[in-house]
């Protein structure tokens, strides 16, 4: 079992729909981060955190410690958005293990 | 200002050469990072700088494979008999400090063993 788990792997959506990836954990971490990742291949860091919610834009990221898990919400979702979205934990060794990732989908 | 930056951007190479891969962090930034992500997997740790600190090489999948940094600069991840299964690309990462920093990625060199 992986240490990250993602899901749901792949979601496609029409535009304007509100959109939710999940990420659980198995590890205790000192910190989460969301990341995108464009079909060039570039990674943008999207949030970072470890507790309560963050939000920028029309991005949201959740995360329950207790629980072990976090969330992404996109609002009003738009093409543009279509991209992998990675969740990452940070154990106290500074090291990132990585989710497999969300193949995120916005249809016109 | 100026983001990460790697070079070269492709490197195609025949299996049993020696690469290197330069990676220039943010300045000022004093954490530096080397991940991996081979075709359709996801991000793999390699190694990380963290000023002087002695780095972290838990991630380096053999020794094959090492990575030099000289201060809070420029950092270099070398490929020594480079085998086909090396090809991926390879990401760098810097920020400013550990645990409660974002991460800033650099564009990746895509690296091809033939």
């Amino acid at each position: 079992k992986n240490e990250v788990e993602q899901s749901p792997q792949n979601l496609t959506a029409q535009e304007g729909e509100f959109i939710t990836i999940n990420c659980s954990y198995s590890v205790g971490i000192s910190a989460l981060h969301w990341l995108q990742q464009h079909p060039g291949g570039g990674i943008v860091s999207l949030f970072m955190l470890s507790s309560g919610k963050k939000k920028h834009g029309r991005l949201i990221a959740t995360i329950n410690i207790q629980e072990k898990h976090s969330s992404l919400h996109i609002t009003a979702s738009h093409p543009r958005d279509s991209a992998v979205y990675i969740c990452a934990v940070r154990g106290g060794n500074e090291k990132l293990t990585f989710g497999t990732g969300t193949r995120l989908t916005i249809i016109p | 200002g100026a983001g990460v930056s790697q070079s070269p951007s492709n490197k195609v190479t025949e299996k049993g050469k020696d690469v290197e891969l330069r990676c220039d962090p943010i300045s000022g930034h004093t954490a530096l990072y080397w991940y991996r992500q081979r075709l359709g997997q996801g991000l793999e740790f390699l190694i990380y700088f963290q000023g002087n600190s002695a780095p972290d090489k838990s991630g380096l999948p053999s020794d094959r494979f090492s990575a030099e940094r000289t201060g809070e600069s420029v950092s270099t991840l070398t490929i020594q008999r480079t085998q086909q299964e090396d090809s991926a690309v390879y990401l760098c990462a810097s920020s400013s400090g550990t645990t409660f920093y974002e991460q800033y990625f650099g564009p990746g060199t895509r690296l091809t063993v033939t």
